[in-house]
């Protein structure tokens, strides 16, 4: 049982190319979350879902595409990568209810 | 401008001490707020949290204190184990299901 799983782990990628970091999970959660981690500036959030076809900006969005047509799947799409998206990228899931976020393992990005 | 914050980047202690991880928030509206683990290479895992109705939260070895009049919240760990070294992060929960990240604060404790 995975839980959450996210691929791929690493990816490197030149400035310009489109980009899609894949995150599944298996519980059913209705809300989805996609952050990324930076030093200086903790985790921040990029883009979220309540559910299947209902997405939502986070604080930072630019740049960064996001869809969400199965409860289960939640792609980030950076349409034309850019070097100051490298980064660390975590998805995470919430149940909705009195529950924490639960985080995926991430992917390291690099844009060169 | 930081809404959460972790002015502590780093922090060192000896196996067995304890840890005192801060965190300050600007808001006087958050009233949940959370404690997450970071180990290198894996994502975040929760830790503890607490309500802004209670000041203390105890879970075995660590215990989260709220002072909403300073609007500060701190992570005890007692005694520190060296399985605690990794990045700790404080979030609060300002509306449901989100959460707003303090920048970490690295904890090494040292056999």
């Amino acid at each position: 049982d995975a839980g959450i799983t996210q691929s791929p782990r690493y990816k490197i990628t030149e400035t310009g190319r489109q980009v899609t970091l894949m995150c599944h999970q298996t519980w059913s959660h209705s809300y989805m979350f996609w952050y990324r981690q930076d030093l200086g500036h903790g985790l921040r959030l990029i883009y979220y879902s309540a559910a299947a076809d209902i997405t939502d900006k986070g604080e930072v969005p630019d740049g960064y595409v996001v869809s969400r047509s199965k409860t289960e799947n939640f792609p980030l799409t950076l349409e034309s990568a850019t070097r100051s998206q490298t980064s660390v990228y975590f998805c995470a899931t919430h149940s909705g209810g009195a529950d924490t976020q639960y985080f995926g393992p991430g992917t390291r990005l690099t844009v060169l | 401008d930081q809404q959460v914050k972790q002015n502590s980047p780093s922090l060192s202690v000896q196996e067995g001490r304890i840890s005192i991880l801060n965190c300050d928030y600007t808001n006087s509206m958050f009233d949940y707020f959370l404690w997450y683990k970071k180990y290198p290479a894996e994502g975040p895992t929760f830790l503890i949290s607490i309500s802004s109705i209670k000041d203390k939260n105890e879970d075995g070895r660590f215990t989260v204190f709220l002072n909403k009049s300073a609007k500060h919240l701190s992570l005890h760990i007692v005694p520190s184990q060296p399985g605690d070294s990794a990045v700790y992060f404080c979030a609060a929960n300002p509306t449901s299901n989100k959460l707003i990240f303090g920048t970490g604060t690295l904890l090494a404790v040292q056999p």
